[in-house]
């Protein structure tokens, strides 16, 4: 697998449940930040997360990180029809601080 | 709130010519990154800028590629002679002094 892969891959739920999506990588990073994209257009920083924290928040959107498993998960609560879009982690190393960005999950969230 | 721009939104060009893009990254950051996005693909890491001068570059960033910041405001990615295969979305981000990084809404170029 490649640094930062998100599953799934596709998840599709209805409005008002939430949306989890997961996060690996193989690495150490600095921190770990991820972003919604929505189809097209440009990348939207959603939250940041250190390498020293395990859980932060913002909004509606909770990040957890687990440096031990190099894993980190991104849950969506109450979700809205606004929420459908490509939701993309990225670690950061390091120095430079260049992100390496995973696969992505597309979200799409049913009325 | 400060966010990053890019102009053009779109550029077609002929094969073999010369782009150069352009961005204006948040006033106050101080390293400045290029990405591309193939479509449908990852988002992948370009170059970084530092002090004016190139930090770190991909692979992908060849001797076709090159990158300036020639005012206090603007930051330019040129490709000197492009090929098909560079067609993708380019990406300008800048970092803020808590690591966050913000990117421009995005160049779609298109070779042809």
């Amino acid at each position: 697998s490649q640094q930062g892969e998100e599953d799934p891959q596709a998840l599709s739920i209805q409005e008002g449940e939430n949306a989890t999506m997961n996060c690996s990588y193989k690495t150490s990073i600095n921190n770990l930040q991820w972003y919604r994209q929505n189809s097209g257009r440009g990348l939207v920083h959603l939250i940041l997360i250190r390498s020293n924290e395990r859980e932060k928040h913002s909004g509606r959107l909770r990040v957890t990180l687990d440096t031990s498993k190099k894993s980190s998960s991104l849950l969506i609560t109450a979700s809205r029809a606004a929420d459908t879009a490509s939701y993309f982690c990225a670690t950061a190393n390091f120095g430079n601080e260049k992100l390496t960005f995973g696969t992505g999950t597309r979200l799409t969230i049913i009325p | 709130e400060p966010e990053v721009t890019q102009t053009p939104s779109h550029q077609v060009t002929q094969m073999g010519q010369e782009v150069i893009l352009r961005c204006v990254p948040i006033s106050n950051h101080l390293y400045f990154y290029w990405y591309r996005q193939i479509l449908g693909q990852k988002v992948e890491f370009l170059v970084s800028f530092y002090n004016n001068e190139i930090s770190e570059k991909s692979e992908i960033f060849d001797d076709q590629f090159s990158v300036e910041r020639p005012d206090g405001s603007n930051f330019t990615l040129k490709i000197r002679s492009t090929k098909l295969e560079d067609s993708a979305m380019y990406f300008c981000a800048s970092i803020s002094d808590i690591q966050e990084q913000y990117f421009g809404p995005g160049t779609r170029l298109t070779v042809t």
